[in-house]
C-alpha cells in the first residue's frame, strides 16, 4: 500500500551508540518531516526537508542530523545516543513544497529506547 | 511564534456521551487547522481540516470542528462517542501560504470511552 514507511519499528541502544532511522514515501511527495513524540508534549518537529536537496532545523534539532537522500527517502541520524532521546519518532510527508495548506501523512513510528 | 493549546489532557466519557475537546492557537496571520487522531499503537491519521470557507467542518467518523476566528479556537465535537473513539487527539496549525508546511501540534488529549 502507498504511504510512509519507517524502519525499524523498535530499537534499543546503549548510550553513545549511533543509529540511523529510515523513512521512505512512495507518494511522490516533495516535503518530508521528522517528529518525536513524548508523553505530555505532543509531537515536536526535529528536522524537515521542504524539497529534495534541502533540509532545515525544526523545534528540537540538537543531537540529530538528517539526510534527504532523494525525493523518496529522508533519514534521521543519532550520532551519539543519549537517554533523553528515548522517544517515538514519526516521519511524515506532504505533496508540495507550498502553500501550507496540506495535511501530512504519517508513518507508523519508530519506538527508540536509549539505556 | 505559533503555538497550540489543548486544555484537556485526559477525558473520560461513557458511551453515548457528547464530546468537546478544546483547541486554541496563537498566531497573527491566517492559519490552516487540523485535528489528528492516534489510536493505540498506530500512527496519526487526519480526522478533519479547515483551510477556508464554512467554519464548521465535518470529518470522518462523525466528528466535526468549528473554527471561531475571534476566539482563535478550533474545538472538536462529536454528539455521541463510542468505545472505538478511545484514542489520543491532537490539534495542529500551520501558517497558510507558508513555504514549508510546518505543523505546530498541541500536547494532545487522551480520550477514554467506557463501555
Amino acid at each position: 500500500n502507498a504511504g510512509v514507511t519507517q524502519t525499524p519499528k523498535f530499537q534499543v541502544l546503549k548510550t553513545g551508540q549511533s543509529m540511523t532511522l529510515q523513512c521512505a514515501q512512495d507518494m511522490n511527495h516533495n516535503s518530508m518531516y521528522w517528529y518525536r513524540q513524548d508523553p505530555g508534549m505532543g509531537l515536536r518537529l526535529i528536522y524537515y526537508s521542504a524539497s529534495e536537496g534541502t533540509t532545515d532545523k525544526g523545534e528540537v534539532p540538537n543531537g540529530y542530523n538528517v539526510s534527504r537522500l532523494n525525493k523518496r527517502e529522508f533519514s534521521l541520524r543519532l550520532e551519539s545516543a543519549a537517554p533523553s532521546q528515548t522517544s517515538v519518532y514519526f516521519c511524515a510527508s506532504t505533496p508540495r513544497r507550498g502553500p501550507g495548506d496540506q495535511p501530512q501523512h504519517f508513518g507508523d513510528g519508530t519506538r527508540l529506547s536509549i539505556l | 511564534a505559533q503555538s497550540v493549546s489543548q486544555h484537556n489532557h485526559h477525558v473520560i466519557l461513557s458511551e453515548a456521551a457528547s464530546l468537546e475537546l478544546g483547541c486554541n492557537y496563537s498566531y497573527g496571520g491566517t492559519v490552516n487547522l487540523f485535528w489528528y487522531v492516534q489510536y493505540p499503537g498506530q500512527h496519526l491519521q487526519l480526522l478533519l481540516k479547515y483551510f477556508s470557507g464554512d467554519p464548521l467542518v465535518k470529518g470522518i467518523k462523525g466528528f466535526e470542528a468549528e473554527f471561531i476566528k475571534s476566539k482563535f479556537s478550533f474545538n472538536l465535537r462529536k454528539p455521541s462517542v463510542q468505545w472505538s473513539d478511545t484514542a489520543e487527539y491532537f490539534c495542529a496549525v500551520n501558517a497558510r501560504g507558508g513555504a514549508t508546511n510546518k505543523l505546530i501540534f498541541g500536547t494532545g488529549t487522551l480520550l477514554a470511552v467506557q463501555p
